[in-house]
């Protein structure tokens, strides 16, 4: 079945540490995101890719870092320069081109814990 | 499981009664929109979807209704069970080619 996985499911990061958040998609979509939910608030956009080695920051883009070597892979990295990452992050991937927009398909999510 | 949204706007409803959840959005150029599920410790699902030049659409069990005077949209789910029980939040596009902008969310609890 296709879908987009995102892993792992629970995540501790201890103070100064660097942490990687997987995502892979085999749906075939162009694009792909990354969200940060805090409760009570809407999701958040970190960073994007419309296209393979091409990515761009969103709203809240500092103190993270991805890349976009693979289509079906958009891997997240939560650097010391974040100072609350404790959070649920979540990946989406979405069809892109033409005049359409398209709907996102979402991973199960992340939760990152700082200990 | 993980909690989402503990500060969000709450609905309660009867099992079996029907449930509207609104949601106000900014732009008035916004094209396309679309409801989300989100279960607790779990990822958004897609519900339904709705373009600028509907103001209706019907699903399973869901019926979206957009009104572009007051930029307002709304989700109604009929006979509404236990398992609706989530966080429900509309997303809206902006403008072609832009990102989709989030609304907070809204909380469904059904009551036994």
């Amino acid at each position: 079945d296709g879908g987009i996985t995102q892993s792992p499911k629970y995540l501790f990061r201890k103070e100064g540490q660097n942490v990687t958040l997987s995502c892979e998609q085999n749906l075939n979509h162009d694009a792909m995101y990354w969200y940060r939910q805090d409760p009570g608030q809407g999701l958040r956009l970190i960073y994007y890719s419309q296209i393979v080695n091409d990515f761009q920051k969103g709203d809240i883009a500092e103190g993270y870092s991805v890349s976009r070597e693979k289509k079906e892979s958009f891997p997240l990295t939560v650097t010391s320069a974040q100072k609350n990452p404790t959070a649920f992050y979540l990946c989406a991937s979405s069809q892109s081109g033409g005049e359409t927009n398209y709907g996102y398909t979402f991973g199960s999510g992340t939760r990152l814990t700082v200990v | 499981g993980e909690s989402v949204g503990l500060h969000l706007p709450t609905l309660s409803v009867q099992e079996g009664d029907n449930s509207i959840i609104n949601c106000a959005y900014s732009n008035s150029a916004s094209d396309y929109f679309i409801w989300y599920k989100q279960e607790s410790g779990k990822g958004p699902q897609f519900i339904i979807d709705i373009r600028s030049n509907m103001d209706k659409r019907q699903g399973q069990r869901v019926t979206v209704l957009l009104n572009k005077t007051v930029k307002h949209l709304s989700l109604q789910i009929a006979a509404t069970q236990p398992g609706d029980s989530a966080v429900y939040f509309c997303a809206e596009i902006p403008n072609y080619g832009q990102n989709f902008v989030f609304g907070p969310g809204t909380r469904l609890s059904v009551l036994p």
